[in-house]
């Protein structure tokens, strides 16, 4: 079945560095969805990206649709402490309306 | 707070016993999806209704488990004859879908203990 996989499973960095999640799927997406889930806390929906090749910013965050549409990237320059938490991608298959498809998400560790 | 409710936050039970869960949607969503996270992972896909419809289940839902959302508002996840591997944290979300565009919300979701 169709699986999306995401490295790395966890990073820790120096508040101030920069970092960055990678997103895999085994099958191209109709779009990709970004997520943040807080310790103890639910998903919470970051953003969407529907083009083949699309960027889009929020503040510090830049996200990248992959060419093919089977990958994506979260970038976020000058990490805060308030970055902290884990950043799921997740995506519905091409043609599939429903069954969005989570990866296992990077969990960040910002130390101040 | 997204306006996606749960009920309850959190659950213990017996091995055996049998569990449901509630959620409340968005009120003018027409989707609603329940899924499964275990710890370090992401949010499993279990079901989800269009309106009062159940459009597609997960394959790994095994007949123990059931879900309704018979007025195509609330919906209700029942676990029957509950096991020790049931435990989990049931997310609930919901989202109003219109073509390619859909944001999913996610409720606090409901933490189940099987002893």
């Amino acid at each position: 079945g169709q699986q999306v996989m995401q490295i790395p499973q966890y990073q820790h960095v120096q508040e101030g560095e920069d970092f960055t999640t990678y997103c895999n799927s085994s099958t191209t997406l109709s779009n990709i969805q970004w997520y943040k889930q807080r310790p103890g806390g639910h998903p919470v929906f970051l953003i969407q990206l529907v083009k083949s090749g699309e960027v889009k910013k929020q503040k510090r965050l830049t996200f990248q649709f992959g060419e093919a549409k089977k990958n994506s990237s979260l970038h976020i320059t000058a990490t805060q402490t308030t970055d902290v938490g884990t950043y799921f991608c997740a995506g519905f298959r091409s043609g599939n309306t429903g069954k969005l498809i989570f990866g296992q998400g990077t969990t960040l560790q910002v130390k101040p | 707070d997204t306006g996606v409710s749960q009920d309850p936050r959190h659950k213990i039970t017996k091995r055996g016993q049998n569990v449901t869960f509630r959620c409340d949607p968005i009120s003018e969503h027409n989707r609603l999806y329940w899924y499964r996270q275990t710890l370090g992972q992401g949010p499993e896909f279990l079901t989800y209704f269009q309106n009062e419809a159940q459009l597609e289940k997960s394959r790994l839902l095994s007949d123990r488990f059931s879900a309704e959302r018979p007025k195509g508002s609330f919906s209700t996840l029942e676990i029957q004859r509950t096991e020790q591997g049931d435990s989990a944290m049931y997310l609930c979300a919901s989202s109003n879908r219109t073509g390619f565009q859909e944001t999913q919300y996610f409720g606090p979701g409901t933490r189940l203990l099987v002893l």
